[in-house]
């Protein structure tokens, strides 16, 4: 079965230190999301793509993320400088089309301390 | 503003019985509508799907029904067995949101031997 491969799938850092989270979409799939899920919000969509296009970013915190895709097989979101709320879990996925589900990768836990 | 809610944050019931998790959503706007399962440590895992032409949705042991005059939707599991044991997140997306999805906070299903 095709998947959604993010890396790394853990990550510890201090506050303060550029942090960058990687994900290869499934081959095909023309739309790519971020997500970030922590206990208070749930799951939460930061970002999204369309054909590589950023399409949405309203729900991020502009002044410290950023999220591109260098060409179709990488999707990538950094935080600079990191801080302690910053720790959740970011989840990337990816869709083939409207009414299709986007299908998830298993995430990378962040730890900023 | 929580567009879409799930009410019960945990449900236990006995393997081999039906289990039925449920979800509300206030934006009109909705038109596909999906179920997600997540097991700890990994990503949400799709499970089905409805558009808002239909009613009723059937897969295997998981059936979805919507109600669009109650903004209502749910998921019918039987039977129930160990392996559905897992947080089961509801999640909406609207044409004009273009994949958008909007995530209810979870449930979490324990199915009891």
């Amino acid at each position: 079965d095709a998947r959604v491969t993010q890396t790394p799938r853990h990550k510890v850092t201090e506050m303060g230190q550029e942090v960058t989270m990687r994900c290869q979409p499934i081959l095909g799939h023309n739309t790519v999301f971020w997500y970030r899920q922590t206990m208070m919000q749930g799951l939460e969509l930061l970002a999204y793509f369309r054909n590589r296009a950023p399409l949405d970013d309203s729900g991020m915190p502009k002044d410290r993320f950023s999220a591109e895709m260098p060409d179709a097989t990488l999707a990538t979101l950094k935080i600079q400088p990191s801080e302690p709320r910053d720790s959740a879990v970011y989840f990337c996925a990816s869709g083939p089309g409207p009414y299709q589900p986007q299908h998830f990768g298993d995430g990378t836990r962040l730890s900023i301390l | 503003d929580q567009q879409v809610k799930q009410n019960s944050p945990s449900l236990s019931v006995q393997e081999g019985r039906i289990s039925i998790l449920n979800c509300d959503y206030t934006n009109s706007m909705f038109d596909y509508f999906l179920w997600y399962k997540k097991y700890p440590a990994e990503g949400p895992t799709f499970l089905i799907s409805i558009s808002s032409i239909k009613d009723k949705n059937e897969d295997g042991r998981f059936t979805v029904f919507l109600n669009k005059s109650a903004k209502h939707l749910s998921l019918h599991i039987v039977p129930s067995q160990p392996g559905d044991s897992a947080v089961y997140f509801c999640a909406a997306s609207a044409r004009q949101g273009a994949q958008k999805l909007v995530f209810g906070q979870g449930t979490r299903l324990t199915i009891n031997p």
